[in-house]
């Protein structure tokens, strides 16, 4: 059965203090890694999708990288507007093509000012 | 290009009742996906549609099931609504399905009382 365990649960940052959110997946075959961002009372936002081990993504101050146990998401000097829950998923490779996403639980990120 | 939407946005329902949720994916996406979000599970996938035929399901009871138009649209139903029902009831659509980035609507937030 595929899993998804996302670390740490919980994460307080000070304006502008790096860091990093752990991904470790167990699947029988990855077909994608999926980071999304979602806010109180909203649906998940994209953010990057990773195919193979080390391939990293980047966008403005978040980047993702893969390797074949685990994904890290790094933020560089946040901003509060960056507070939010961050979510791992995979999607494994499975007979039937099909679009099942497996995630885990999530790392709440608070930016305070 | 117009998200993926999602109606009602909020909903209550006592138990015993049944309720059915709808979804229209961005435009040209032909799969759609439905997930559960809870405080303690977190995001469980329930079933995917593709074509109009349902292509995985999770594991969830038969009181829910889902079905998809010819126009890509999808409607889910539960019936006999328990408490432990309420939930955010997520859709998300992507061209084909498998490894593609799926996108997600805002939700419907369903209480059961």
């Amino acid at each position: 059965e595929d899993q998804v365990t996302q670390s740490p649960e919980a994460l307080r940052l000070q304006e502008g203090e790096s860091s990093s959110l752990n991904c470790s997946y167990t699947v029988s075959g990855l077909r994608g890694l999926f980071w999304y961002r979602q806010d109180p009372g909203k649906g998940p936002e994209f953010l990057f999708t990773l195919y193979s081990a080390g391939e990293e993504k980047e966008k403005e101050r978040l980047k993702a990288t893969l390797t074949k146990k685990e994904s890290f998401l790094h933020i560089t000097a946040p901003k509060p507007e960056d507070s939010a829950t961050y979510l791992c998923a995979v999607q494994a490779v499975i007979k039937a093509a099909g679009n099942k996403l497996t995630f885990g639980g999530g790392t709440r990120v608070l930016v305070k000012p | 290009k117009a998200g993926v939407t999602q109606t009602p946005r909020y909903l209550i329902k006592t138990r015993g009742q049944q309720v059915t949720l709808s979804c229209s994916p961005i435009s040209g996406h032909r799969s759609v996906s439905w997930y559960q979000q809870t405080p303690g599970q977190g995001l469980q996938f329930l079933f995917e549609y593709f074509s109009e035929t349902q292509r995985n399901k999770g594991n969830f009871p038969g009181r829910f099931s889902g079905r998809q138009f010819s126009n890509s649209r999808s409607e889910m139903n539960v019936s006999t609504l328990e408490l432990g029902d309420s939930a955010l009831y997520l859709c998300a659509s992507s061209f084909t399905g498998a490894g593609e980035t799926q996108y997600f609507g805002p939700g419907t937030r369903l209480l059961v009382l």
